[in-house]
């Protein structure tokens, strides 16, 4: 079965720093890879996704991931944080056999000031 | 460019009794999406519609849970009667034609967040 894991629940970062969102994921055939982001009381923004081609993928609001298929990581990153960015960040995988989106538990992203 | 609307945003109710959920999606989008939040968890799909078919309604508790989407545009979610354990957040979600593109990215409205007591 297809599955994606965030391990760590909460990832603090102090604003200008660099951060990184761990994913990885479990998938039988190729894999279909989503970053999303939900603020207070609002629903899931995508930010980004891996179809194919390019390891390094870039979305909105300066975020990247790079998708590892040795490492099956998909790990969020941006170069410098900001206080804004502070929300909770979900990794999903698309199920080839269902085509059904698989969320991950969800990482906190807190950057202070 | 409207987003997905849902409504209402909050909903008290006590168990036992009916409730329902409506959704309008994107403009153009084919394929609706119910989505069930719980505290802490990441969203898991109730049910997926192309048009006005429910082409996945697998994880759908049938025996409580119904849905529609009559004209292949709005949805609507019922749940009769709820119980406690249905307190959580309900989403609805859009993308273009499925088929085509079935890697399309998902619209997620904000979401009816239900209490029941």
């Amino acid at each position: 079965a297809q599955s994606v894991a965030q391990p760590e629940d909460q990832v603090n970062v102090a604003e200008g720093n660099p951060l990184t969102v761990k994913c990885t994921y479990s998938v039988s055939g190729n894999p279909y890879l989503f970053w999303y982001v939900q603020y207070p009381n609002r629903g899931l923004q995508f930010l980004l996704k891996y179809i194919t081609g390019d390891n390094l993928v870039k979305g909105s609001y300066g975020f990247e991931a790079e998708f590892n298929k040795s490492q099956t990581s998909f790990h969020l990153k941006k170069p410098s944080a900001l206080v804004s960015d502070s929300a909770l960040y979900f990794c999903a995988v698309r199920d080839g056999n269902t085509d059904k989106l698989i969320f991950g538990t969800g990482t906190r992203l807190q950057v202070f000031p | 460019e409207a987003g997905v609307v849902q409504s209402p945003r909050y909903k008290i109710i006590e168990k036992k009794q009916p409730v329902a959920f409506w959704c309008n999606p994107i403009s153009g989008h084919n394929t609706l999406y119910w989505y069930l939040q719980n505290l802490g968890q990441g969203p898991e799909l109730l049910i997926r519609y192309e048009n006005e078919e429910a082409v996945d309604d697998s994880q759908l508790p049938k025996d409580r849970f119904s849905a529609e989407r009559l004209k292949g545009v709005d949805s609507t979610l019922k749940i009769q009667p709820a119980e406690l354990g249905d307190s959580a957040v309900y989403l609805c979600a859009s993308s273009p034609s499925y088929g085509q593109g079935a890697y399309n990215e998902q619209f997620f409205g904000p979401g009816t967040r239900l209490t029941v007591l």
